[in-house]
């Protein structure tokens, strides 16, 4: 059964800093990864998906790489802002998707 | 733009009440997921399906059932509702295309059980 870790739990940091998020995952045999944004009682927003294929993505400031052999991810977000304030969250597609439970940040102004 | 809609945002109901939940998509998407999501859990899988008709257990299946009698309308169903089924609940689709197969959630519904 595919078990997906994210650490930190949670994290504050000032504005204007830069953000690293981790993943990590057991079994190395999927279709592509998937980073999401929660805000606060609302749904999930995709933000990136890599495939098992590549070795990152980018989107405007967030950066996701991923080595599908040790099992791990990193979602890097550039000079964060408040804006930036949610809950990520990392999931696996190995046929269906697993989730991490979740990484809280507060971007301080 | 995408759109996954879902019939209510929050809920409240007495144990033993049946419940339904209902998720529509407008994107023509084959799969369509419910989830629940509970704090320090991350979000588990329910139920899915793959096509109209079908459906598949998740990891949590026990106090659940699910109904998709047309493409673009998945529901969840709770027979007899217990205080344990409170939680938020995500519905998600997404199209069945060769290894990319990005989710789009719904805003969730948070059921109150009482």
């Amino acid at each position: 059964k595919q078990e997906v870790t994210q650490i930190p739990a949670a994290l504050s940091v000032p504005e204007g800093e830069n953000l690293v998020l981790n993943c990590s995952f057991t079994d190395s045999a999927i279709y592509n990864l998937q980073w999401f944004r929660q805000d606060p009682g609302k749904g999930l927003t995709s933000l990136l998906l890599i495939q098992s294929s590549q070795r990152e993505q980018t989107s405007g400031r967030l950066n996701a790489s991923l080595d599908k052999s040790s099992g791990r991810s990193t979602l890097y977000i550039a000079a964060s802002q408040p804006g930036d304030s949610a809950t990520y969250l990392c999931a696996v597609n190995d046929y269906k998707l697993s989730f991490g439970a979740g990484t809280t940040v507060t971007v301080r102004a | 733009d995408v759109k996954v809609t879902q019939s209510s945002r929050y809920l409240v109901k007495r144990t033993g009440e049946k419940v339904f939940l209902e998720c529509v998509q407008d994107m023509d998407h084959e799969n369509m997921f419910w989830y629940r999501q509970d704090p320090g859990l991350g979000l588990r899988l329910i139920y899915f399906s793959y096509d109209v008709k079908m459906k598949e257990k998740g990891d949590i299946p026990e106090g659940y059932s699910v109904s998709r009698e047309k493409k673009e309308r998945f529901s969840l169903i709770l027979e007899s509702a217990s205080t344990n089924q409170t939680s938020m609940y995500l519905c998600a689709s997404s199209s069945r295309t060769g290894g990319e197969e990005t989710q789009y959630f719904g805003p969730g519904t948070r059921l109150l059980v009482l």
